[in-house]
Formats: structure tokens, sequence, C-alpha cells
């Protein structure tokens, strides 16, 4: 199995505070990405990164914004928490970009409750 | 536009049949990737499979068995003999090789119950 972690794996919070979500890598990928699963509407692509300083953003980034430093680390933050962005959390990585044909291994998943 | 569809929401099967799970894609690129992933309850999605659009040999995987047809777009997946540890959702998912990182599309998932 890919070496991925999140952080934290289940969140409570309340509705305009900040969040932050950590997906931390052991595999030295070049490629992270963040998605969202909710019902109904499957994994949606929240933003993804190419490289360390180097993001760009997936179909539902409004609320978002993300940074990486380092290569095993990649943050997303939600800087005023809504009821809408509660849902799970998930962090992939792969060594190739998909227009390579890259495979994303995917981490275990944050979910997250806004009230 | 690429796409995936998944038509089937559930299915329901018992123990040792076999079930086949479809999966349609729409895509106009001519090198595109195809992916299947399980996420049982537990609630983490695990890699099954890729295969690229220039190779249409099935795959066989213990249990597991895959048929990519480009002529009816699909790659569908089956699982012989099937065990309750199958119980789980299933996605299949496109990418294409375009632009710096390419998008991968996810389908709807369908929800495979196998009962004991």
């Amino acid at each position: 199995d890919a070496g991925i972690t999140q952080s934290p794996r289940h969140k409570v919070t309340e509705t305009g505070t900040p969040v932050t979500l950590r997906c931390h890598q052991t595999e030295n990928h070049r490629y992270m990405y963040w998605y969202r699963q909710d019902p109904g509407h499957g994994l949606r692509l929240i933003h993804y990164s190419y490289g360390v300083k180097d993001t760009d953003k997936g179909e539902v980034s409004d609320g978002y914004s993300v940074s990486r430093s380092k290569t095993e680390d990649f943050l997303l933050t939600l800087e005023s928490a809504t009821s809408s962005q509660t849902s799970v959390y998930f962090c992939a990585i792969s060594e190739q970009g998909l227009a390579g044909g890259g495979t994303q291994y995917f981490g275990p998943g944050t979910r997250l409750l806004v009230l | 536009a690429q796409k995936v569809t998944q038509a089937q929401t559930e299915i329901s099967v018992v123990e040792k049949e076999d079930v086949t799970l479809d999966c349609v894609y729409e895509t106009r690129d001519t090198t595109y990737y195809l992916f299947w992933y399980k996420q049982p309850p537990s609630g983490e999605l695990v890699f099954l499979i890729r295969r690229n659009s220039f190779d249409e040999q099935n795959e066989i995987s213990g249990r597991y068995s895959w048929n990519f047809q480009k002529s009816t777009s699909s790659f569908n997946f089956t699982i012989t003999a099937s065990q309750v540890v199958d119980s789980a959702v299933y996605f299949c998912a496109l990418s294409e090789a375009q632009g710096n990182t390419g998008k991968l599309i996810f389908g709807q998932g369908t929800t495979l119950q196998v009962k004991p």
C-alpha cells in the first residue's frame, strides 16, 4: 500500500471557522490531489499539485486553498467553513501525472462535519 | 467531453455467484487510461487496475477479470465466485492524456452487496 496518511481522520467544526486538513506521503511522488466525495456527486477534484509550490485548481475549488511547501505534505484549507463543505475528503498521490498514465493512490480519507 | 457511466447503481448477489459491473466511457482522445477502484465499507479507496487505450488485452487477477472493448467504449469488471468480502462500492474512472496533468473522471459507482 502507498504510504499516505491524512490528518485528522475526523473533525467536527462550526460554520465560519478555518480548517486545515493535512496529507502526508512517504512515497516521494510528485503529484498530489485533494478530492471530496459526496452522495450523488461521486468524487470531485478540489485542487492538485504537480510539485513543491506548484498547485492548480480542480473543478470545485471555490472556498478552498492549498499549499505544498514540501514534497511530502499537501495541505487543504477551508478559509471559513460552511455546511456545504461537510464531506469526506480524500488525498491522492501519483508518481506520474494523469496525462502520462499515472495511477492515483488514495489516502484513508477525512470525515469533516461543519455545523 | 469525457464521461464515465456506471448504469448499475446497486447489485445484490448471493455468495459464489459471478457478477459483472458495467462501465461505459466517452472520450474524444485517442490516448486515455481506464481504472477501477474499490471502496469497501471501511471507506478507503483501493486501486484495482489500470488499462491504457492501446492495450485491449483482457486481464485476469485471481477472481477478478476485466474486459476492455474499444468498439463499445466499455471496460467491464467481472468477479467470479463472489465472496462477502467483495461487498463494496466499485468506481470506474477515465483519464485523458491532455495538458500537463490530465484529469481523472469517476463514474458514480456501483454498490455491490454479496450476501452469504
